[in-house]
């Protein structure tokens, strides 16, 4: 089975700096997709940026960007310039490649931006 | 174009009573996922549906749950005599049919509602 984990519970950042979330994967499959997902005080889950397995690039959306390391199942999330509004739960997710099949998210890092 | 929508937002039921939870998928969607988020942890998936039939319900509680999605109206997920552990915010996501046939490898978004938060006092 796979697993997510984040072993952050909690991490901080000054506004307009950078800060840096961990994720380590489990999977025996060879592609897949990864995800982060940010969930504010209101508790809707919003996409910040998914990473196809099978691509060696990694995927960047704005401030966001990941460092995807394949060999060390290891998928983190970059917030560069942060705002206020990026303070959240945030949620590394894995998912196998096939159609329909269903999340297996981390337990997940809360994030505080001080101004 | 509606998102997905789930009532009602808050639930409150005391031990004992039925709860109803209900998911509205996105216009086109015929596929719907469910997850639990127990307080302080991330979201665990309980069942996956497509109309009129369960695909996978390998995250759902042996007993007291259950799940349905039919041909018309929404996906409900109901729990039976509720327990003070069942306290939790339940969201739904959905997604459209693949095109290219079940199985088959094609990127499909999957869209989450705003979850239903469910208090058992």
């Amino acid at each position: 089975a796979q697993t997510v984990t984040q072993s952050q519970p909690e991490m901080s950042v000054q506004e307009a700096e950078t800060v840096t979330l961990s994720c380590t994967y489990d999977t025996s499959e060879s592609d897949y997709y990864l995800f982060w997902y940010k969930q504010p005080p209101s508790r809707q889950m919003i996409l910040v940026i998914r990473q196809e397995a099978y691509k060696q690039q990694n995927a960047t959306e704005n401030r966001f960007s990941v460092n995807f390391q394949k060999a060390a199942k290891s998928f983190s999330l970059k917030i560069s310039d942060s705002q206020l509004g990026d303070a959240a739960m945030y949620f590394c997710a894995y998912r196998r490649l096939a159609y329909g099949q269903n999340f297996v998210f981390g337990p997940g890092t809360r994030l505080s931006v001080l101004p | 174009n509606a998102g997905v929508m789930q009532n009602p937002r808050h639930l409150v039921r005391r031990r004992g009573q039925e709860a109803r939870l209900r998911c509205s998928p996105m216009k086109g969607h015929s596929h719907v996922y469910w997850y639990r988020q127990l307080p302080e942890e991330g979201l665990k998936f309980m069942v996956y549906l497509q109309k009129e039939n369960i695909i996978d319900e390998s995250g759902m509680p042996k007993e007291r749950f259950s799940a349905e999605f039919p041909k018309e109206g929404p996906s409900i997920l109901r729990i039976q005599q509720v327990v003070r552990g069942d306290s939790a915010a339940y969201f739904c996501a959905s997604s459209p049919s693949n095109p290219l046939g079940q199985g088959a490898t094609l990127y499909n978004e999957q869209f989450f509602g705003p979850g239903t938060r469910l208090t058992v006092l």
